[in-house]
């Protein structure tokens, strides 16, 4: 199952807006509005921040926003923190007969 | 509150078995997929397989199938990730995490660092 496909790297400065793209295929994004956004800090499990494309779990800011349009989805931090300097990694769901994918994750940095 | 708790990290020779253990606590634990993520040192996450405990049910990534073997208890609320002979390339961040619906996961263990080397 090839990954989706994340830019490897964003950068911004604090208080602006940025966003990361996952471009999957027909196959997964494309289908399902089953994406979900996971940010991770070094050394700690991953936390989901977007699920089911731009729904927020209890507890995260509504500065993390998310979208969909085609095979592409797409995660917007507005409003930058140093805080927010992590791993953003977009999974996808792909259908009953498999397990879901992974995009190849995205290092932002917060100048 | 969902906990996921996994077991501690393991140091390994190739060739040798293994098996981490993910205990879930908080919800009805046979009624939501476990789902397993390889994490390689400075890599990203793989999606290894899932389970569904009560019935294991099982759906591997043809990437690993072969490779590791997936199980879950029900009456110990414990999944379980193994291998019969581990490779240096195994070495990595194992992580559990619980699964709605087979296709939203919500809960994340801490992670089992699994080190192999000669």
């Amino acid at each position: 199952q090839p990954a989706l496909t994340q830019p490897a790297s964003v950068s911004g400065s604090p208080g602006q807006s940025i966003s990361i793209s996952c471009t999957g295929t027909s196959s997964d994004v494309g289908t399902y509005n089953l994406v979900s956004w996971f940010q991770q800090h070094p050394g700690i499990a991953p936390k989901v921040i977007i699920y089911e494309v731009n729904k927020r779990p209890s507890g995260i800011s509504n500065r993390f926003s998310g979208s969909k349009s085609g095979n592409t989805a797409s995660l917007t931090i507005s409003g930058l923190q140093a805080e927010d300097e992590a791993d953003y990694y977009c999974y996808s769901y792909t259908g009953s007969r498999t397990v879901g994918v992974f995009g190849g994750g995205t290092k932002l940095t917060v100048l | 509150e969902v906990q996921l708790v996994q077991s501690g990290p393991e140091v390994k020779k190739p060739g040798e078995s293994l098996n981490i253990s993910c205990k879930g606590s908080g919800y009805a634990f046979a009624g939501y997929w476990i789902g397993w993520v390889r994490q390689p040192p400075g890599k990203g996450l793989e999606w290894m397989a899932l389970i569904y405990p009560d019935d294991s049910d099982i759906k591997y990534n043809p990437s690993f199938q072969g490779q590791v073997a997936i199980s879950a208890d029900k009456s110990t609320n414990t999944a379980y990730l193994q291998w019969s002979s581990l490779k240096a390339s195994d070495s990595a961040i194992y992580y559990c995490a619980r699964v709605y619906g087979a296709h939203t996961i919500d809960y994340w263990g801490q992670g089992t660092l699994v080190t192999v080397s000669s």
